[in-house]
């Protein structure tokens, strides 16, 4: 198993431009969420997805569109990119029911925005 | 807004010594889950503990668990350079949320 895939790794961007970010997890995973992580400070959550075809805001969403088309995909869209948004994201997936709350990451994607 | 705020912010320990960090947290949770990051890796799940338990172990990992005091704490024993790292407590955004709220994370060196 992969567990949790990011592509790509690195992209540079400038303001203005847009990408989107692949995340796929091969756990059969319900739940999906993409965060952010800034330099001094935890992870913060962008958008979550509770199942195929359904997403959700989390505390960060302005600037970002998701859409989980497929069970195993999540991606993340940044439509107009600005320098605030350079950072590093990551995914993370868990399954819905039992005890287990762990989250499962992927190894994340540095972007940065000129 | 985050819900837990993990203390100190650095730790800097020798080989072999024990590093203590700690989380605090704002409500009422049903459990707290502490995450490992490596530099320029994904978060790795440690330890979960749930509201009804005040320790759990596993190997050399004990966390401690007050809900009283809204506080948890991590210990690591007979650290190792592999040990360094950020560690993470996460705790749910309401009590029994799917949704994880972070704090800012301990980062931990381990001397040779």
């Amino acid at each position: 198993n992969a567990g949790v895939t990011q592509t790509p790794k690195f992209r540079v961007l400038k303001t203005g431009q847009s990408m989107t970010l692949l995340c796929a997890q091969d756990m059969n995973h319900e739940y999906m969420y993409w965060y952010r992580q800034d330099p001094g400070m935890g992870l913060r959550l962008i958008h979550y997805s509770v199942g195929e075809g359904t997403t959700a805001k989390g505390e960060v969403p302005d600037g970002y569109n998701v859409s989980r088309l497929k069970k195993q995909n999540f991606l993340l869209g940044l439509e107009s990119a600005a320098p605030s948004q350079t950072s590093v994201y990551f995914c993370a997936s868990r399954h819905q029911t039992g005890n287990s709350y762990e989250q499962y990451f992927g190894p994340g994607t540095r972007l940065t925005v000129t | 807004s985050q819900q837990g705020e993990e203390d100190p912010q650095a730790l800097s320990i020798q080989e072999g010594e024990n590093a203590t960090m700690n989380c605090s947290y704002k409500t009422s949770i049903n459990n707290l889950q502490w995450y490992r990051q490596n530099s320029g890796r994904g978060l790795v799940h440690l330890i979960l503990i749930r509201s009804n338990e005040r320790e759990k172990h596993s190997g050399r990992l004990r966390v401690t668990l007050d809900t009283s005091k809204k506080s948890s704490s991590l210990l690591i024993t007979a650290s190792r350079a592999a040990d360094t790292a950020s560690y993470f407590c996460a705790t749910p955004l309401r009590s029994n949320d799917y949704k994880l709220s972070f704090g800012a994370g301990t980062t931990v060196t381990v001397r040779a």
